[in-house]
């Protein structure tokens, strides 16, 4: 049977592109989504959030869009660069918002 | 200084072995978690805390245990390592949830011969 899991799903990009990165989530009442990043080697770091009352949200470079009906949201990066080579997972909170339940994870590779 | 401290960085151990896994933070958060990351599995949570005399079961605890023992320090034990525990993990801490924001240490690589 299949391997579940041994394979990340890599997007790999030239320098200067525009990244896109999508996660789909299950839980028509989820209300709140988080975007991380993880250089490798290092722990996840915060990137940015969004909250259900939007649909979209911009910070330095990275744009994340919301889009509830299908249940769905992507993180772009503006003048993808070296430095933005990660793992990105988007998490949301648990019932309760106790915890932190974080997708699979995608790997961005940037090539000069 | 790192906010989040992980300690040992990387540590190989063979079967049978009692392990511990520490943690200490400097943020003066009162919530403390431990993940553990294996390829392309994400982050799946092991335990977490709320405070010192709370103790709280993730998704995967069967064969780890956790100590709170102070508000700064949480440590992760596996009492008798196996192979399938091999993997990266994580320790973190966070205000609260209200903003989704965890802050994570460096990890730590274990291996289980």
């Amino acid at each position: 049977g299949e391997s579940v899991g041994l394979h990340l799903p890599t997007l790999s990009v030239q320098e200067g592109d525009n990244s896109i990165i999508n996660c789909a989530y299950s839980n028509s009442a989820s209300d709140y989504f988080i975007w991380y990043k993880q250089e490798s080697g290092k722990g996840p770091q915060f990137i940015i959030d969004i909250r259900s009352n939007m649909d979209k949200r911009q910070g330095q470079r990275v744009t994340v869009l919301l889009n509830k009906t299908v249940k769905h949201l992507s993180l772009q990066i503006a003048a993808t660069q070296p430095g933005d080579s990660a793992v990105y997972f988007c998490a949301e909170p648990s019932a309760g918002y106790s915890t932190l339940t974080f997708g699979k994870g995608t790997m961005l590779l940037v090539s000069p | 200084d790192a906010d989040v401290t992980q300690t040992p960085r990387n540590r190989i151990t063979k079967t049978g072995k009692r392990i511990m896994l520490e943690c200490s933070q400097t943020k003066g958060h009162d919530r403390m978690y431990w993940y553990r990351q294996d390829p392309g599995l994400g982050l799946q949570l092991i335990y977490y805390s709320f405070d010192v005399k709370d103790i709280n079961k993730g998704e995967i605890s069967d064969g780890y245990s956790v100590s709170r023992q102070a508000q700064a320090k949480f440590s992760l034990s596996l009492e008798s390592a196996i192979p399938n525990q091999t993997a990266l993990y994580f320790c973190a801490t966070s205000e609260n949830m209200n903003t989704g924001e965890l802050f994570f240490g460096e990890g730590s690589r274990l291996t289980v011969l």
